[in-house]
């Protein structure tokens, strides 16, 4: 099983649509988790830290499940300029070789 | 640019050539990584760099990788006797903090095709 799990999809909604996906790590002991966003060919960039009690970043909401061990983004409004793919990041012990990315979920928003 | 620099952006080599592969990290930054990515796949953690610590390299795939870190700034990831299985995308990032005290910033990256 891998340690950090995605659908890679492609998640194909209408703009202005509601998406959601999420992501499931097995490590218990994971302590840090992020959502990161590339674009295609291009490098990855921070969207938004998960805490513990969620947050909401405009229209992008992400939560934390420790209990199932999964965390989640939902993007509200889809626009065309959501379209990328979202690679879920999460970190086990402060160590670098314990930040472990995600494939990605790739999504296509369509006019 | 105040961002993550890397070169070359693009290298075509031959089977069995030797590359090297350079960042130059944002200014300031103590903490430094190497991940490569492959086609639809995620990034794959090689080594990382933290001040004057010694390097984790536990992601190195083999001893054919190796890199440095000179003066704490610029560094050089090296690929010897290059196999076609090397061909990738390789990533530099560096952090203001040590790993998993903040935001990763990459570099573009290089992209790395062996013949």
């Amino acid at each position: 099983r891998k340690e950090v799990e995605q659908d890679p999809g492609p998640f194909n909604v209408p703009e202005g649509a509601t998406v959601a996906f999420n992501c499931t790590y097995s490590n218990s002991a994971s302590q840090s988790f992020f959502w990161y966003r590339q674009d295609c060919r291009k490098e990855p960039k921070l969207l938004m830290s998960v805490y513990s009690s969620g947050n909401e970043d405009g229209r992008f909401t992400a939560q934390l499940n420790r209990a199932s061990q999964y965390i989640s983004l939902l993007i509200r409004d889809s626009k065309l300029s959501d379209s990328a793919t979202y690679l879920c990041v999460v970190n086990a012990h402060s160590s670098a070789s314990k930040i472990i990315f995600g494939s990605g979920t790739r999504l296509s928003i369509r006019p | 640019g105040a961002g993550v620099s890397q070169s070359p952006s693009n290298k075509v080599t031959e089977k069995g050539k030797d590359v090297e592969l350079r960042c130059d990290p944002i200014s300031g930054h103590t903490a430094l990584y190497w991940y490569r990515q492959s086609l639809g796949q995620g990034l794959e953690f090689l080594i990382y760099f933290q001040g004057n610590s010694a390097p984790d390299k536990s992601g190195l795939p083999s001893d054919r990788f190796s890199a440095e870190r000179t003066g704490g700034s610029v560094s050089t990831l090296t690929i010897q006797r290059t196999q076609q299985e090397d061909s990738a995308v390789y990533l530099c990032a560096s952090s203001l903090g040590g790993a998993g005290t903040g935001e990763l910033f990459f570099g573009e990256g290089s992209r790395l095709t062996v013949l």
